[in-house]
């Protein structure tokens, strides 16, 4: 039973041009909501986070949106450039924190 | 301020053995997290460790242990390797305000690759 999932494997998209990356979620008890990015063989980097008594957080270029009635999460990187290119992962945790429950992620490519 | 910090980076090991990895976690942090990277499973849950103490755990047999130290440096344990057991091993630390309470960001290190031959 995979709670958090993210339905895109992978997304290609221009330098300048928007970037939206998806997340869906099955579990109500989640409340805390994070996107990290990876490269191959490093650790994951935390990008932004949003709680959910919100439903927006910004820091830069990157956005998350949290539709908590569709049970949905949105990353929004803009400009994109091609140093954004890597896998990105939403992640989940409950109230009481501690554990953190991955999607699949989602390989990005900003072309140049 | 220094990231958090995981020993070793690659290691090589027979199955049957048992390993020992090592975690660093940032200044300040309290609460230290494993998590399991396979192409096949993503990154799983192991457990999580707060004050010494075990907080949580994920669905991993009990081959794989942990503990962590008064100073908050953190150790995870799995006897008796199998193959599958090949995987990026995360460590992720973070602040936590109080015992059980919630939710703030976690920071990853760069991981251990194990590979079980």
């Amino acid at each position: 039973d995979q709670q958090v999932k993210q339905n895109s494997p992978s997304l290609s998209v221009q330098e300048g041009r928007i970037s939206i990356l998806n997340c869906d979620y099955t579990n109500s008890m989640f409340d805390y909501f994070l996107w990290y990015k990876k490269y191959p063989a490093e650790g994951p980097t935390f990008l932004i986070s949003i709680s959910s008594i919100k439903d927006k957080n910004e820091d830069g270029r990157f956005t998350v949106f949290l539709n908590k009635s569709a049970k949905h999460l949105s990353l929004h990187i803009v400009p994109s450039q091609p140093g954004d290119s890597a896998v990105y992962f939403c992640a989940a945790s409950d109230y009481f924190g501690g554990k953190l429950i991955f999607g699949q992620g989602t390989e990005l490519s900003v072309k140049p | 301020k220094a990231g958090v910090t995981q020993t070793p980076r690659y290691l090589i090991k027979t199955r049957g053995q048992q390993v020992t990895l090592s975690c660093s976690p940032i200044s300040g942090h309290r609460s230290v997290s494993w998590y399991q990277q396979t192409p096949g499973q993503g990154l799983q849950f192991l457990f999580e460790y707060f004050s010494e103490t075990q907080r949580n755990k994920g669905n991993f047999p009990g081959r794989f242990s942990g503990r962590q130290f008064s100073n908050s440096r953190s150790e995870m344990n799995v006897s008796t390797l199998e193959l599958g057991d090949s995987a990026l091993y995360l460590c992720a630390s973070s602040v936590r305000r109080a015992l059980g309470i919630g939710n703030t960001e976690a920071f990853f290190g760069q991981g251990t690759r194990l590979t079980v031959v």
